[in-house]
């Protein structure tokens, strides 16, 4: 069956630390994988979007991987700050890109 | 520029009763894409309408139904409501330019409380 698992459900470093959460699949092809910030109470927001030609990608202090022979993706955050606090969900695309399969999230706490 | 709204943002209802939410998507969008979220769950999708066609389905029951109206607003319907989908709805929108690769927006969702 398909899976999307996300290494952990909750993760806590301290101020200034690299944050590096995970994301593996089964039993999927994804022509592309997203990466969404999702705070309590709201809807998920984009940040970055791999595509499976795409070994990685920047944006600012974030930093994704994706490796498509291990079926996974790493996302890091550099010099982390307690705004950086949040959920972080991957996706990847389903049904010839009308679909996005989530994963359940890792729950990111960054201590000062 | 305006983001996605939905509506209402709270909702409480009775098992079996119908429920109707709403979703503007944001500015020069045309598609739009129904999720459900569970409490400690990503978000599941329900359906994505493009055009005001339903342009894509996720496991969900005929039960649940939805509307893109020629504004690229959109509803979602859920008859005889079960306990089970008490949830976070959320609504996204996109442009679809002919690529898949598009970044979806979200709205804030509406919270759905089924008693």
């Amino acid at each position: 069956s398909q899976k999307i698992e996300q290494n952990s459900e909750a993760l806590n470093i301290q101020e200034g630390k690299t944050a590096t959460l995970t994301c593996n699949y089964t039993n999927y092809s994804p022509a592309y994988l997203q990466w969404y910030r999702q705070d309590p109470g709201r809807g998920p927001v984009f940040l970055l979007l791999i595509r499976e030609n795409e070994k990685e990608k920047r944006k600012e202090r974030l930093k994704v991987t994706f490796d498509t022979t291990l079926k996974q993706s790493l996302f890091h955050i550099t010099a982390s700050q307690p705004a950086d606090s949040a959920t972080y969900l991957c996706a990847l695309d389903e049904q010839a890109g009308t679909a996005l399969i989530f994963g359940k999230g890792t729950t990111l706490s960054v201590s000062s | 520029e305006t983001g996605v709204t939905q509506s209402p943002t709270h909702l409480i209802k009775t098992r079996g009763q119908q429920v109707t939410l709403r979703c503007s998507s944001q500015s020069g969008h045309n598609t739009v894409s129904w999720y459900q979220q569970a409490l400690g769950q990503g978000p599941q999708f329900i359906f994505q309408y493009y055009r005001e066609e339903e342009n894509g389905r996720g496991n969900f029951p005929p039960r649940f139904s939805g509307l893109q109206f020629p504004n690229y607003s959109s509803e979602l319907n859920v008859n005889a409501l079960e306990l089970d989908d008490s949830a976070l709805y959320l609504c996204a929108s996109s442009l679809a330019q002919g690529s898949r690769y598009n970044e979806q927006f979200f709205g804030p969702g509406t919270r759905l409380t089924v008693l």
